[in-house]
């Protein structure tokens, strides 16, 4: 069974771009959910969805957006970035979120802003 | 507010030691906590859950403890090997799989 898979990788961006980063979770999850890892702050929650809806967000701007398909499949956009927004951002699934349930982490995409 | 706290930075043992990881969180309504493995340029791996019903659950070995009356979490690996050097988070998960993650400890294993 495959696992959480992310794309791209590794990404260099520039000031005011915007990024889209794209996230397939394991097959039958329908929750997942995006973080944001950097060495300053940690792991930080981003926002979860399931069944096509936001149903938690976390304490980042407006910049920082996502949506998810019927297929489960989720994105995360980025406008306006900023020297701060470079991180590992991560995504994850769980067959159907709440609590209890087991939480599976990709590997990740590295966004670098220059 | 919610926090979940790892005591220590960086632990160093030496291989085929055991190793300890303590984690303690602050709210008190939390009922599920996950350890996960991070190496390098990976993503986080879940290593083994517990929920706030039990005190104990053991994996291939890994054993998870909690205390529910002092807020604290731990972590056992029991002959660590030099392949569990990684940083390792404990977390609370709360509604809607919102993850609240310590700041990580890294375990250095020596040969």
């Amino acid at each position: 069974k495959a696992g959480v898979t992310q794309t791209p990788r590794y990404l260099i961006k520039t000031r005011g771009q915007q990024v889209t980063l794209s996230c397939s979770p394991i097959s039958g999850h329908r929750s997942v959910s995006w973080y944001q890892q950097t060495p300053g702050q940690g792991l930080q929650f981003l926002f979860e969805y399931f069944s096509e809806t936001q149903r938690n967000k976390g304490n980042f701007p407006g910049r920082f957006s996502g949506r998810q398909f019927s297929n489960s499949r989720s994105e995360m956009n980025v406008s306006t970035l900023e020297l701060g927004d470079s991180a590992l951002y991560l995504c994850a699934s769980s067959l159907e979120g709440g609590t209890g349930n087991t939480i599976y982490f990709g590997e990740g995409s590295w966004l670098t802003v220059v | 507010g919610e926090s979940v706290g790892l005591h220590l930075p960086t632990l160093s043992v030496q291989e085929g030691d055991n190793s300890i990881i303590n984690c303690a969180y602050s709210n008190s309504a939390s009922d599920y906590f996950i350890w996960y493995k991070q190496e390098s340029g990976k993503g986080p791996q879940f290593i083994i859950d517990i929920r706030s019903n039990m005190d104990k659950r053991q994996g291939q070995r890994v054993t998870v403890l909690l205390n529910k009356t002092v807020k604290h979490l731990s972590l056992q690996i029991a002959a660590t090997q030099p392949g569990d050097s990684a940083v390792y988070f404990c977390a609370e998960n709360g509604a809607n799989s919102k993850l609240t993650f310590g700041k990580g400890i890294t375990l250095s294993v020596r040969p």
